[in-house]
Parts: structure tokens; sequence; C-alpha cells
């Protein structure tokens, strides 16, 4: 039983324009959503996060949306570059947990 | 550099080897754990380790096991792993607080090759 779905495994998005992540989830207790990024041979970095009590959260160029009502997510990045070529992990844990949930991950290729 | 270390790398073993991975954190966080990264599937949790206590063990096979001697030192101890077991291994460090979890700060990882 998979709590958290990353429903693409890959994206390909031109340079200079706009590139959206999404991740769904099923568990209502998760309270606490953050984004991942992993480079190759590397361990995953943290990117972003947002509580359950904010709907959007920015930062540079990334921005990451909450959807309650949907349980859904979506990272957007703007505007892409090829340096944001990498796999985006979403993942989501709940108050008290002691415990991330991760997605499977999806590849983002920026193209020049 | 995210203050979390792993050693080894890279790890060749074979079915009868018994290794060690070793995780390091620099960052006066209070707990500890151990992901796995198979090809095409999400992290897996396996350990997680809250003020040196072990707190979760997802069904881990018992040729896993892992040790918390302090709050900055977490180690894996490998025996009698099969093929399958060949993998990433990612070490992570949190800050723990009463309302739950910050964000982790992963490792480089240990790439692990079971022959």
């Amino acid at each position: 039983d998979q709590q958290v779905k990353q429903n693409s495994p890959s994206l390909s998005v031109q340079e200079g324009r706009i590139s959206i992540l999404n991740c769904d989830y099923t568990n209502s207790m998760f309270d606490y959503f953050l984004w991942y990024k992993k480079y190759p041979a590397e361990g995953p970095t943290f990117l972003i996060s947002i509580s359950s009590i904010k709907d959007k959260n920015e930062d540079g160029r990334f921005t990451v949306f909450l959807n309650k009502s949907a349980k859904h997510l979506s990272l957007h990045i703007v505007p892409s570059q090829p340096g944001d070529s990498a796999v985006y992990f979403c993942a989501a844990s709940g108050e008290g947990a002691q415990k991330l949930v991760f997605g499977q991950g999806t590849r983002l290729t920026i193209n020049p | 550099e995210t203050g979390v270390t792993q050693t080894p790398r890279h790890l060749v073993m074979g079915m009868t080897n018994k290794k060690s991975l070793k995780c390091e954190q620099h960052l006066g966080h209070n707990a500890m754990y151990w992901y796995k990264q198979s090809a095409k599937k999400p992290l897996e949790l396996m350990f997680v380790y809250s003020l040196e206590e072990r707190v979760e063990n997802n069904s881990v096979p018992s040729r896993f096991s892992p040790e918390c001697p302090n709050s900055s030192h977490l180690f894996l101890h490998l025996h009698t792993l099969q093929p399958e077991d060949s993998a990433l291994y990612l070490c992570a460090s949190s800050h723990l607080t009463g309302r739950g979890n910050t964000e982790a700060f992963f490792g480089q990882g240990t790439r692990l090759t079971v022959v």
C-alpha cells in the first residue's frame, strides 16, 4: 500500500519553461510535505517543504502547492535550468511521526 | 556536504561475507534512519533510531542488523546477504520535536553489490 505516489516516472521540459512535478497521497493524517532532489550517486537533498496549514510555499524558482481536499501537491520550477535535471522525490509525514514516507520519484530532464 | 557522512561509498561483497556500513552525522540531530533504494522503487525505510533507541523496524530481514551506539553514529551490519539486497543504502538524520519531524538530511549513500 503506497501512501505517497508520483505517477509520472519521468518528465522532459525545455530550458526556460516551467516544470511541474506532481504527487498524490492517501493518508489524511499527513500534515508536512517535502520535496527532495537527487543526483546520480548522491543522497537526496532537501529542496522545499510545506505545512498543511498553508497551500503555497515559495523559495526562489521553486514553489510547492498543496491541495488538501484533493490530497495532491505539486512542485513548480520556473524557469527550468539544465542543472535541475535530477530525480525528484515527494515525501510526507504526520504529526508526531518519526518517519518520512517517500514517493517513487520522477526523473526530470531539462533540454537545452 | 550535508553533514551526514556514509562509508564506504561502494561495497562489493559475497553472500557469505560480513560487512558493516557506517554513518555519522554532525548536525546535532536526535534521530537517524536507514533507507534502501532499489531501482524503480520508492525509498524504503528500514530502521529508525530516536535518541539512540530503535523505534521502528519495517519488517527487515535479520541479515540486516542496525546499531546506534550514540546519537551521532549509526551502523548497518550485513551478513549472508542475497543478490536481491544489492541497492543504494542511504542514511539520514533529522531533529524530532514535540510536533514531529523536520526535514531529513541524507548521506551520499553506499552502493552495495552482492555477488
